[in-house]
């Protein structure tokens, strides 16, 4: 158990849905990290935050959006949501910067 | 913008056997990770290396941060079906963070 939760474990939408994932980092960690990883593909960065700043942008698309809470947790938010957001979403939580990350177990969304 | 290699993209071997597979960098990094990843699970860290020709053990697995500091090396030692799944590196860079795309790792009994 690394200590980062990820809710929820499995989501099933329609295409042209908004969904919302959410994360809570490891106690103490302040960066937390999405990644996307669609059928046998390699971890593909989205979003970092620090400490409830954006840190670092990857490939996220105009339609996805993040936040990271006073409380440290952190929501994707996807909209608009097409087959080929179909993936595995990955949360991960560092102690500051990039580094040893811990992963969440994923949530596995699916659209239809 | 930086990019990892990963290498060799897949293996099959058979118990018992060692792996060795590696990940190479255009550019320098000050550290090196490896992470495994489960089918259906999130990536697990197995070992981080911070200096130029590091080699550090864990269990039946060493990896090396070599000594350009643009690569780096993971070896598994007498092979073991539990050790299927996906390994991937992480160069722990700054800004847009890039894992290599994984060496898949099968076990035959």
């Amino acid at each position: 158990d690394s200590g980062v939760t990820q809710t929820p474990k499995h989501l099933i939408t329609a295409t042209g849905q908004r969904v919302t994932l959410r994360c809570s980092p490891r106690s103490g960690d302040l960066s937390v990290y999405w990644y996307q990883q669609s059928l046998d593909q390699g971890l593909q960065f989205l979003i970092q935050y620090y400490n409830g700043e954006e840190r670092a942008k990857g490939n996220i698309l105009e339609r996805f959006s993040a936040q990271q809470f006073p409380d440290l947790h952190s929501e994707l938010n996807l909209s608009s949501l097409e087959l080929g957001d179909s993936a595995l979403y990955f949360c991960a939580s560092s102690v500051s910067g990039p580094g040893e990350q811990y992963f969440g177990p994923g949530t596995r969304l699916t659209v239809t | 913008g930086q990019q990892l290699n990963q290498s060799p993209q897949s293996m099959f071997i058979q118990e018992g056997e060692d792996v060795s597979m590696n990940c190479t960098s255009s550019s320098i990094f000050n550290t090196w990770l490896w992470y495994k990843q489960d089918p259906g699970e999130g990536p697990v860290l197995l070992i981080a290396l911070y200096k130029a020709g590091e080699l550090t053990s864990n269990g039946r697995l060493t990896a090396q941060f070599g000594i350009t500091r643009k690569d780096s090396f993971l070896n598994i030692s007498a092979s073991i079906p539990s050790d299927v799944g996906i390994y991937f590196c992480d160069g722990g860079s700054q800004g847009n963070l890039i894992f290599g795309k994984g060496t898949k790792l099968s076990v035959k009994p």
